[in-house]
């Protein structure tokens, strides 16, 4: 597509429940990239993935965070037992090549998340 | 490890008035620099980056940013500011072996009339 594309763009959800986040990165672009970005913060990374390569989870913040990128394209970030400190604007962002910090990423609109 | 400060949380400048944006780094190498600018509702879009060469680069919309590798500073400028310049401002950093890019907390620009 022209951009990055994320659904939903607002999600509410109540404490304990799973969430499933969406990301459409744009054609061809091999690297995507999961930020989190709370109230008042700069941005967290999550999760990167490089073509087939292993992801890079080191900034998954605890067990109940999972990521998965199928046919090296769209990209589903899974929340399990949400918790009132989830309650975030999750980004997502792809580019061309990787694996140097040269990267030029564009970035999706977000997805709010809002735990009760 | 990197790390990316932005001290002003706030900035309130007039339209017209002239505006620059800190930015201070802390990484070893040279690292790839860029400034990121985010729309009520809307994602990050690319202002500027630096790579290598003139320590001046240009960006989009009129902006443009200094490398001062004595200071460990990539601060953004504009002469001046339009009303549609208010936003949040990200500054990020990367460096080799790392893909990921590492974001100062950002700057809240506010344009009075």
């Amino acid at each position: 597509g022209a951009g990055v594309s994320q659904s939903p763009s607002n999600k509410v959800t109540e404490k304990g429940k799973d969430v499933e986040l969406r990301c459409d990165p744009i054609s061809g672009h091999t690297a995507l990239y999961w930020y989190r970005q709370s109230l008042g913060q700069g941005l967290e990374f999550l999760i990167y993935f490089q073509g087939n390569s292993a992801p890079d989870k080191s900034g998954l913040p605890s067990d109940r965070f999972s990521a998965e990128r199928t046919g090296g394209s769209v990209s589903t970030l899974t929340i399990q037992r949400t918790q009132q400190e989830d309650s975030a604007v999750y980004l997502c962002a792809s580019s061309t090549g990787g694996g140097t910090g040269a990267n030029v990423l564009t970035f999706g609109a977000g997805s709010r998340l809002t735990v009760l | 490890a990197q790390s990316v400060t932005q001290p002003d949380i706030h900035i309130t400048v007039s339209e017209g008035a002239s505006l620059e944006l800190r930015c201070n780094y802390s990484y070893g190498a040279t690292p790839y620099l860029f400034w990121y600018v985010q729309s009520p509702g809307q994602g990050l879009q690319l202002l500027l980056k630096y790579f290598s060469g003139d320590t001046l680069v240009q960006g989009i919309k009129g902006f443009e940013a200094e490398f001062k590798r004595s200071q460990s500073s990539f601060n953004l400028r504009k002469p001046s500011v339009h009303w549609s310049d208010a936003a949040e401002y990200f500054c990020a950093v990367g460096e080799t072996g790392r893909r990921a890019l590492t974001f100062g907390s950002g700057t809240r620009l506010q344009v009075q009339p």
